[in-house]
């Protein structure tokens, strides 16, 4: 059974530190890994990450995938109160429905 | 921008109603879903769907039902409320094929079914 799992489920820190939040999968078929952000209301799209070492960045926010070790790390510097959020890693299994399958999400509360 | 609404975001039903909840996407998008999102679980998904009329079970489909009728409109439908289909009720779309993967979510409906 396809299986996401992200850690910590839930994290607080303060305005300004760095954080990392983790996704680990164990799937078939995998094609791509998503991470969301949710706030108060619809998920927003963040990443898509399909080869392996390649990092994305936007902003203040980046993120990696590493094939070999099944797992995807969504880090985040200098944080603001802005980015308290919901944040959820997704995979897309490579037949072609487009399905996603989520972790539980990480709950970040940044603290000012 | 894409722009994917429901129609009410939050719904409080009686045990045994019939609930009608609907999803409108503005951008043409072929593939169309519904999640529930619940505490340490994530976002599960119910139903989806490829092209009008085309509709498939997801991972919990068990009290649900779904109808595409129109490109724009994917309806989920609660036959018979239960208090555990209270929930928030996602529902997202994409372009298929050769489109973005990702999919592009609405605001929600949070279900109490009392």
């Amino acid at each position: 059974e396809d299986k996401v799992v992200q850690s910590p489920l839930s994290l607080v820190v303060h305005e300004g530190d760095t954080v990392t939040l983790n996704c680990s999968y164990e799937v078939t078929n995998f094609r791509s890994l998503l991470w969301y952000k949710q706030e108060k209301k619809a998920p927003t799209f963040l990443f898509m990450l399909t080869s392996s070492g390649i990092e994305k960045k936007s902003g203040r926010l980046s993120s990696i995938l590493d094939k070999k070790e099944l797992f995807s790390i969504l880090n985040i510097t200098a944080t603001q109160t802005g980015d308290s959020a919901v944040y959820l890693c997704a995979f897309l299994s490579s037949s072609n429905t487009g399905k996603l399958i989520f972790g539980q999400g990480t709950t970040l509360q940044v603290k000012p | 921008d894409v722009k994917v609404t429901q129609s009410s975001r939050y719904l409080v039903k009686r045990t045994g109603e019939k609930v009608f909840l609907e999803c409108v996407q503005d951008m043409d998008h072929e593939n169309m879903f519904w999640y529930r999102q619940d505490p340490g679980l994530g976002l599960r998904l119910i139903y989806f769907s490829y092209d009008v009329k085309m509709k498939e079970k997801g991972d919990i489909p068990e009290g649900y039902s779904v109808s595409r009728e129109k490109k724009e409109r994917f309806s989920l439908i609660l036959e018979s409320a239960s208090t555990n289909q209270t929930s928030m009720y996602l529902c997202a779309s994409r372009h298929s094929p050769g489109g973005g993967y990702e999919q592009y979510f609405g605001p929600g409906t949070r279900l109490t079914v009392t």
